[in-house]
C-alpha cells in the first residue's frame, strides 16, 4: 500500500528565512503526490500536486516541491516565509484501496513562523 | 461559493449518545469522504462514497455508519459514542471520473467532537 512519512512534526523558523518540509513516500505504482495546508481552525486546502511531467511543481503562496524518484521524496520548500504561513502541512498520496479516490495523509508538520 | 458545508461545528456528547454529522457540497462532485483528524496521526479515512448510491469502508470504520442521501449530501452517524471517538471530523468531496482528477479533494471546516 502507498504511504507517506513526514519526518518532522514541528518546524520553527524565523520570518523571511527559507524552509523545507520533508516528505517521503513508498509506492510500487505510478506516483501522484499532494501537499495540503491547514490554517488554524480551518479545513485543508490544496497547496500543490504532482501528477506527471516536470519534477518541480509550483503551488500557491510561493511554495514549491520537487519530486525525486530516486530518493522517493517530495519535499516542500519556500525561499522566504511569512507569519501568515504558520499552519500545519500534510503530504498525501492516493489510497489504492479506494481506486485512488481517497487520500492517505502523512502525520503532518506544524510550521511555526516567528517574528 | 459555499463548497463543502459541515454541521455542527462543535458538539459535546455523553458516552453512549448518538448523533449525525451532516455534510453537503455544491460542486456537483461524484465522490465524498469522511475523515477524522487526531494529533500526530494526520487524517484517517472513515468511509467514502465513490458515487451516489454507493458507500465503502475506509481505514477506521468501526463505530460509524454513513448515508449518501443524494449527490450533494453525505452524513456520518455515531450510534453509541465512545471517548475514543473524540476527534475533529472532516468531510471532503472530489469530482471527475479519472483518478488524476478525482483525488483533488475539497474539505469542509470540520466538526470538533468531544465525547465525555
Amino acid at each position: 500500500a502507498q504511504s507517506v512519512t513526514q519526518l518532522d512534526s514541528q518546524v520553527p523558523v524565523f520570518e523571511e528565512a527559507p524552509v523545507e518540509l520533508r516528505c517521503n513516500y513508498s509506492s510500487s505504482v505510478s506516483v501522484y503526490l499532494f501537499w495540503y495546508v491547514q490554517y488554524p481552525n480551518q479545513g485543508l486546502q490544496l497547496l500543490l500536486k504532482y501528477l506527471s511531467g516536470s519534477t518541480l511543481v509550483k503551488g500557491i503562496n510561493g511554495f514549491e516541491a520537487e519530486f525525486n524518484k530516486s530518493q522517493t521524496s517530495f519535499h516542500l520548500r519556500k525561499p522566504s516565509v511569512h507569519i501568515s504561513d504558520t499552519a500545519e502541512y500534510f503530504c498525501a498520496v492516493p489510497t489504492m484501496d479506494t481506486g485512488r479516490r481517497a487520500l492517505t495523509f502523512g502525520s503532518g508538520t506544524r510550521l511555526q513562523v516567528q517574528p | 461559493n459555499a463548497g463543502v458545508t459541515q454541521t455542527p461545528k462543535f458538539q459535546v456528547l455523553k458516552t453512549g449518545q448518538s448523533m449525525t454529522l451532516q455534510c453537503a457540497q455544491d460542486m456537483n462532485h461524484n465522490s465524498m469522504y469522511w475523515y477524522r483528524q487526531d494529533p500526530g496521526m494526520g487524517l484517517r479515512l472513515i468511509y467514502y462514497s465513490a458515487s451516489e448510491g454507493t458507500t465503502d469502508k475506509g481505514e477506521v470504520p468501526n463505530g460509524y455508519n454513513v448515508s449518501r442521501l443524494n449527490k450533494r449530501e453525505f452524513s456520518l452517524r455515531l450510534e453509541s459514542a465512545a471517548p475514543s471517538q473524540t476527534s475533529v471530523y472532516f468531510c471532503a468531496s472530489s469530482g471527475g471520473q479519472t483518478p488524476k482528477l478525482n483525488t483533488e479533494a475539497f474539505f469542509g471546516q470540520g466538526t470538533r467532537l468531544t465525547v465525555v
